[in-house]
């Protein structure tokens, strides 16, 4: 079975330009989590939709972050104008749940770096 | 404030020996607690749950919970080399929906 796709796999961009990073996730997968990591902040949860909804957008660090699922098999993140402080790795993650599991499934992540 | 709490480390292991990786939690309703392994440079990897008091055991990796001190902890048994990684701890606080919240890791060396 496919895991959870994501592209680009590193992504370099010159500070104020527009970013889209894709999450593909894994089929069946009625929710899907958007996060990033650095070393200073480890692993944080930016936003995750249910049933292609958002459903919690309380982390995503400021308007210039946007996350888009137009359907059960797709999303983006977006981030216009990119910051060099925005480099990190962005991962996203799916999980079935019905029958009450929580478990989350990571993609490989993208590693974006702004300069 | 939700928390989970992890050791960074490094906590350095002979081959053969027991590791033991060590996580609190701040939220005493929590329910769900799961360990994820990330490699250098690749993303985490789920590899065990646990949802009730007690121990779990699959394989070599053995996870511990005890709710009311509010603790949950890893054991690998026979570690190798190839377990070097960090484990990552995360938690499902109650009424958060099915997001996880994760410690910030402990860097696991097996040495040879």
């Amino acid at each position: 079975d496919a895991g959870v796709i994501q592209s680009p796999r590193h992504e370099v961009t010159e500070m104020g330009q527009e970013v889209t990073l894709r999450c593909k996730p894994i089929s069946g997968h009625d929710y899907l989590f958007w996060y990033r990591q650095t070393m200073m902040r480890g692993l944080e949860l930016l936003i995750y939709f249910n049933n292609n909804v958002p459903i919690d957008d309380s982390g995503m660090p400021e308007d210039r972050f946007s996350a888009k699922m137009p359907n059960a098999s797709f999303s983006t993140l977006k981030i216009q104008p990119s910051e060099p402080r925005d480099s990190a790795v962005y991962f996203c993650a799916s999980s079935a749940t019905q029958g009450g599991g929580y478990e989350q499934y990571f993609g490989p992540g993208t590693r974006l770096t702004v300069t | 404030q939700k928390e989970v709490e992890q050791n960074s480390g490094p906590l350095s292991v002979p081959e053969g020996a027991i590791a033991s990786l060590n996580c609190t939690y701040s939220d005493r309703g929590s329910q769900s607690f799961f360990w994820y392994r990330q490699y250098s440079g690749k993303s985490p990897e789920l590899i065990m749950f646990i949802y009730s008091n007690g121990d779990k055991e699959d394989g070599r990796f053995t996870a511990q919970l005890n709710k009311a001190s509010q603790y949950v902890s890893l054991l690998i048994r026979d570690s190798q080399p190839s377990d070097s990684a960090t484990y990552l701890c995360a938690v499902n606080p109650p009424g958060s929906n099915y997001k996880l919240t994760f410690g910030k890791g402990t860097l696991l060396t097996v040495n040879p």
